[in-house]
């Protein structure tokens, strides 16, 4: 089993739809929980970080988690062209302290 | 500088030479990590460095790779002896502090094997 799991996709969503990027994670001791995004050819960047269970929104994103059942989620709200890209899930393990990738998934928003 | 700045920006090679890639921090972050991404890929961790110390090389592939860093600033990855599998991207990341929680990327150096 991975220690983070992501569907590769590609999810394709319609302009202004929201699209909903999952991952779960198996280290249950982990705290601290971070969706990058990845442009093709570019680098990641930061785009949300959660800490506690629940929700917590910026802008048009909104970052999930729940702990108990080990899952974290990324919604996007009226999803433009713009936010097409590789969404990466990344979790700092409880036991290794280490910052852990999932794989990414591929967001399509078509105009 | 802005940001982290990686060199050189793209590096193409023969199987067996060695290669050097470089990685300049932001000012005053004192984390580094080396990270590898393959075509299609998640980030691969490779090394971790707390100053000038390496506390964490648990992700470095082989006894090819290795990684300094001096002055708490500038890091090198050097790889020897390339391979194909060696294909890659190799991204470099700062952050301010030992909590790896904030992590800022630089822009990579594509490594290509022949």
């Amino acid at each position: 089993q991975k220690e983070v799991e992501q569907n590769s996709g590609p999810l394709s969503v319609p302009e202004g739809a929201i699209a909903s990027l999952n991952c779960t994670y198996s280290d249950r001791g982990s705290q601290s929980f971070f969706w990058y995004r990845q442009y093709s050819g570019k680098s990641p960047e930061l785009i949300m970080s959660i800490y506690s269970n629940g929700d917590k929104e910026d802008g048009r994103f909104t970052a999930q988690l729940n702990k108990a059942s080990q899952y974290v989620s990324l919604l996007i709200r009226d999803s433009q062209p713009s936010d097409s890209a590789t969404y990466l899930c990344a979790v700092i393990g409880g036991n290794t302290g280490k910052l852990i990738f999932g794989q990414g998934t591929t967001l399509q928003v078509k105009p | 500088g802005a940001g982290v700045s990686q060199s050189p920006s793209n590096k193409v090679t023969e199987k067996g030479k060695d290669v050097e890639l470089r990685c300049d921090p932001i000012s005053g972050h004192t984390a580094l990590y080396w990270y590898r991404q393959s075509l299609g890929q998640g980030l691969e961790f490779l090394i971790y460095f707390q100053g000038n110390s390496a506390p964490d090389k648990s992700g470095l592939p082989s006894d090819r790779f290795s990684a300094e860093r001096t002055g708490g600033s500038v890091s090198t990855l050097t790889i020897q002896r390339t391979q194909q599998e060696d294909s890659a991207v190799y991204l470099c990341a700062s952050s301010p502090d030992r909590s790896q929680e904030t992590q800022y990327f630089g822009p990579g150096t594509r490594l290509l094997v022949l």
